[in-house]
This record gives C-alpha cells, sequence and structure tokens, in this order.
C-alpha cells in the first residue's frame, strides 16, 4: 500500500534561521497537503499541491510538489517561536484516503 | 460556522469494552472520516462516511465500526478493546468524498487499561 515518508523526524531550530523538512511517497500522488499540529492540539489544513513541480508560498512557508509527484517539502524562513509545532504531509492518490507522514516535530530556540 | 467538534475529550475503559465516540461535522460538510494517532505518530486512515454510507476503509479490524446520520454527524464504535487501541481518535470533516483538505475536531483521547 501507500506509504508515505517524512524526514527528519525532529528539527531544532534557532529563531531566525531556515528549515526544509521533507516527504516522499511510494506512489505517484494525485495531490498532497500539508497540515500543522500545535503539541496538545489537533491537525490544521495549510495548503494542498495538485500540479507537478507546484510551488506556493504563504508568508514564510514554501511548499513544493516534485515533478514526478512522488516527493514534496516545506521551508521555512526566518523561524520564530509561533512556528513550534509538527508538521505532517499527506498523500492523496485518486481515492478517498489520506496516508499521513509520521511528522516533523519543530522546536524553536530563542 | 460551527467547527468540528467531537465528545468525549477523554475516555478510560478497560480491555474487552466497548466504546462509542461521536462527532459533527462543520457546517457544509457531508463527509466525515476517522483517524487514529498514536503518540508521536502522524494519524492513520479508520474510514470515511459520505451520504451516510462507508466510503472507504484503511487496514483496521472489523471491530472499528461507524455510522452517519441524516444530518452528516457521526459516530466511530469499537469493541472488544485492546491495550494498543489507546490512542487520540480524530475525527474530520470535508466539502464532499475523496481526499480533499480535513477539518479536524479536537480529538478523543482513549485510554485503555
Amino acid at each position: 500500500g501507500q506509504q508515505v515518508m517524512q524526514i527528519p523526524q525532529y528539527q531544532h531550530v534557532q529563531e531566525g534561521e531556515d528549515f526544509t523538512t521533507y516527504c516522499n511517497s511510494s506512489t505517484t500522488l494525485s495531490n498532497i497537503q500539508w497540515y500543522k499540529q500545535r503539541p496538545g492540539g489537533h491537525p490544521v489544513f495549510l495548503i494542498q499541491l495538485v500540479k507537478s513541480g507546484e510551488v506556493k508560498k504563504q508568508k514564510r512557508l514554501t511548499f513544493q510538489f516534485g515533478e514526478a509527484k512522488k516527493n514534496s517539502s516545506l521551508h521555512i524562513t526566518a523561524t520564530q517561536t509561533t512556528d513550534v509545532g509538527t508538521y505532517f504531509c499527506a498523500g492523496n492518490s485518486n481515492d478517498y484516503k489520506l496516508s499521513f507522514g509520521a511528522g516533523t516535530t519543530v522546536t524553536v530556540r530563542a | 460556522e460551527t467547527g468540528v467538534t467531537q465528545s468525549p475529550t477523554h475516555l478510560i475503559k478497560t480491555r474487552g469494552q466497548q466504546v462509542t465516540l461521536r462527532c459533527s461535522s462543520q457546517s457544509g460538510h457531508n463527509t466525515v472520516s476517522w483517524y487514529q494517532q498514536a503518540l508521536g505518530q502522524g494519524p492513520q486512515f479508520i474510514f470515511q462516511y459520505y451520504r451516510e454510507e462507508e466510503n472507504g476503509r484503511g487496514n483496521f479490524p472489523p471491530r472499528f465500526s461507524g455510522l452517519q446520520f441524516p444530518n452528516y454527524s457521526s459516530e466511530l464504535n469499537v469493541n472488544a478493546l485492546e491495550l494498543d487501541d489507546s490512542a487520540l481518535y480524530l475525527c474530520a470533516s470535508s466539502f464532499t468524498s475523496g481526499g480533499n483538505e480535513q477539518y479536524f475536531g479536537p480529538g478523543t483521547r482513549l485510554t485503555v487499561t
């Protein structure tokens, strides 16, 4: 079955620095979504990418979908303490099911 | 517009017991999906309901079952609870069926002892 892998599992970042988290699928995806879960909270939808090579930006967050539609990345610039949480990618392969990765947990050093 | 709500917030059950978790979908959404999230893991898809019918199922045994009602609210039932069923159970609604953006509720924390 479809598997979605995320790296790194943990990301410890100095406030103000940039970082990138990566997502890889074992199968070609119809779309990929990104969610953020704050400690003790629930996943909150951030964005959906559909087209091969698509790039979308949300303020300091840049999301990219690979040309083969099997991988994606999230790049955060000038990290702030509000960026703390776990970022999940979730892949969809033309059916009802979203397959979530295990997430990248981000901590920020002030 | 009300968001997704779930009840109860926390629940403690004994191995072998049965449990029912409830979810009210966001206004305007006709699809509800249920996920199990173990500590430190991503949500795992259990099943999806669309217009009162099960629309798809993940790798969970038949003792996990569900319902969707005409108002699109939903229940998750788990029979013969096992220790490994201890997790956060998340309900998510979406505008329509398929793998569309999910609006998650706050979850029910189930502990099986």
